[in-house]
């Protein structure tokens, strides 16, 4: 089992609909939870972080987190070509753990 | 704003080559990474740096790869010889622990160094 896993993709939404990216991680004890937006050819920018069970808003993006059932998402509301792009989930055991990074989910926004 | 520079940011070699790839994280941030990441996939730690220190090389080919932090701020990333598979995108990135929160660190990426071997 990988320790980070998302679905490749790509998925693809219309033009002022929600977009769903989820993610799902094997260690249980895992504490901190990142989402990174890459555009092709660049290098990786964080969306969002989360650490507690709940949900986070921040603008149009919505990150989601489970830990009974370890899972995060991250939703985009009314989701713009701009927003095409692949999405990294990455999760954090401590701070002085290292970073693990999913496959990512390439998202295509369709005008 | 502050940010990671890298450099350079495009490199074309031949196996057996050595290339060398430098890093310039934000200032004041102490934790230091070098990634590997081939197209289609995730970043892949090489290894991490507190300070000069390394914290996590466990994933780094120390047959032919090599990093160092001298003196806890740049850092550089070898390759000798280069081998047809390192092809990838090289990726440094800085982190300081955000404040009051445990278990709480943002990772903040430079450019990326494209790596080509021939």
């Amino acid at each position: 089992q990988k320790e980070v896993e998302q679905n490749s993709g790509p998925l693809s939404v219309p033009e002022g609909a929600i977009a769903s990216l989820n993610c799902t991680y094997s260690d249980r004890v895992s504490q901190s939870f990142f989402w990174y937006r890459q555009y092709s050819g660049k290098s990786p920018e964080l969306i969002m972080s989360i650490y507690s069970n709940g949900d986070k808003e921040d603008g149009r993006f919505t990150a989601q987190l489970n830990k009974a059932s370890q899972y995060v998402s991250l939703l985009i509301r009314d989701s713009q070509p701009s927003d095409s792009a692949t999405y990294l989930c990455a999760v954090k055991r401590t701070s002085y753990d290292k970073v693990i990074f999913g496959p990512g989910t390439s998202l295509s926004v369709i005008p | 704003e502050a940010e990671v520079a890298q450099s350079p940011r495009y490199k074309i070699t031949e196996k057996s080559q050595a290339v060398a790839f430098w890093c310039d994280p934000i200032s004041g941030h102490a934790t230091l990474y070098w990634y590997r990441q081939i197209l289609g996939q995730g970043p892949e730690l090489l290894v991490q740096f507190q300070d000069e220190s390394v914290v996590d090389d466990s994933q780094l080919p120390k047959d032919r790869f090599s990093a160092e932090r001298l003196k806890g701020v740049d850092s550089t990333l070898k390759i000798q010889p280069a081998e047809l598979g390192d092809s990838a995108m090289y990726l440094c990135a800085s982190s300081g622990l955000a404040s009051g929160r445990s278990g709480g660190e943002t990772q903040y990426f430079g450019p990326g160094t494209r790596l080509l071997v021939l």
